[in-house]
């Protein structure tokens, strides 16, 4: 079964407020996790990457946060855009694994005007 | 600096026939990686290759496909007499020695009819 989910299939957001998806992992050798955006017709976008020896990390409107203690990754955009919406993965990586990637099903984030 | 590319974008086959799905990676990354994606799901690891050299196959399906990273040229992933079950999106990505952050193509979408 998948190692990787999600919480919530889709999210509905007001243009201008801050979204957060979630996303839980069960294996907790995993070391490495990552973030991708994927626009209709597209192929994933990298967002932004975590390791595990962090809890926290920022980018350019996003923060990506790891809890560990409940296997729990969350994506945080700020100022929500249209541009943002799209599907969200969340991917991890597991030691001694030829670095494939495990990705959670997705959860679509759409931004109302 | 041009990103993994993918051809074809769309490909459309009869039952029985073969595909062929090519990718050339960034400039300077030496591991490739093709994914699969089914609708409304997450991508799923099939492959994963050096040069000359095939490094995690444990994704791939046992019989009709292979693939293949030769010295000189793109990554070919071939799907012998094609079923319907096979139409899906591929998607391929690459990585540089050393890292493990995966960037992906555009895909190429399999439709089989």
């Amino acid at each position: 079964g998948e190692s990787v989910g999600l919480h919530l299939p889709t999210l509905s957001v007001q243009e201008g407020d801050n979204s957060i998806i979630n996303c839980a992992y069960s294996n907790s050798a995993s070391d490495y996790f990552i973030w991708y955006k994927q626009e209709s017709g597209k192929g994933p976008q990298f967002i932004i990457d975590i390791r595990s020896n962090m809890d926290k990390r920022q980018g350019q409107r996003v923060t990506v946060l790891l809890n560990k203690t409940v296997k729990h990754l969350s994506l945080q955009i700020a100022a929500t855009q249209p541009g943002d919406s799209a599907v969200y993965f969340c991917a991890e990586n597991i030691p001694g694994a030829n670095s494939k990637l495990t990705f959670g099903k997705g959860i679509t984030l759409s931004v109302r005007p | 600096n041009a990103g993994v590319m993918q051809n074809p974008r769309h490909l459309v086959r009869r039952r029985g026939q073969e595909a062929r799905l090519r990718c050339s990676p960034m400039k300077g990354h030496s591991h490739v990686y093709w994914y699969r994606q089914l609708p409304e799901e997450g991508l799923k690891f099939m492959v994963y290759l050096q040069k000359e050299n095939i490094i995690d196959e444990s994704g791939m399906p046992k019989e009709r496909f292979s693939a293949e990273f030769p010295k000189e040229g793109p990554s070919i992933l071939r799907i012998q007499q094609v079923v319907r079950g096979d139409s899906a999106a591929y998607f391929c990505a690459s990585s540089p020695p050393g890292r493990e952050t995966q960037y992906f193509g555009p895909g190429t979408r399999l439709l089989v009819l």
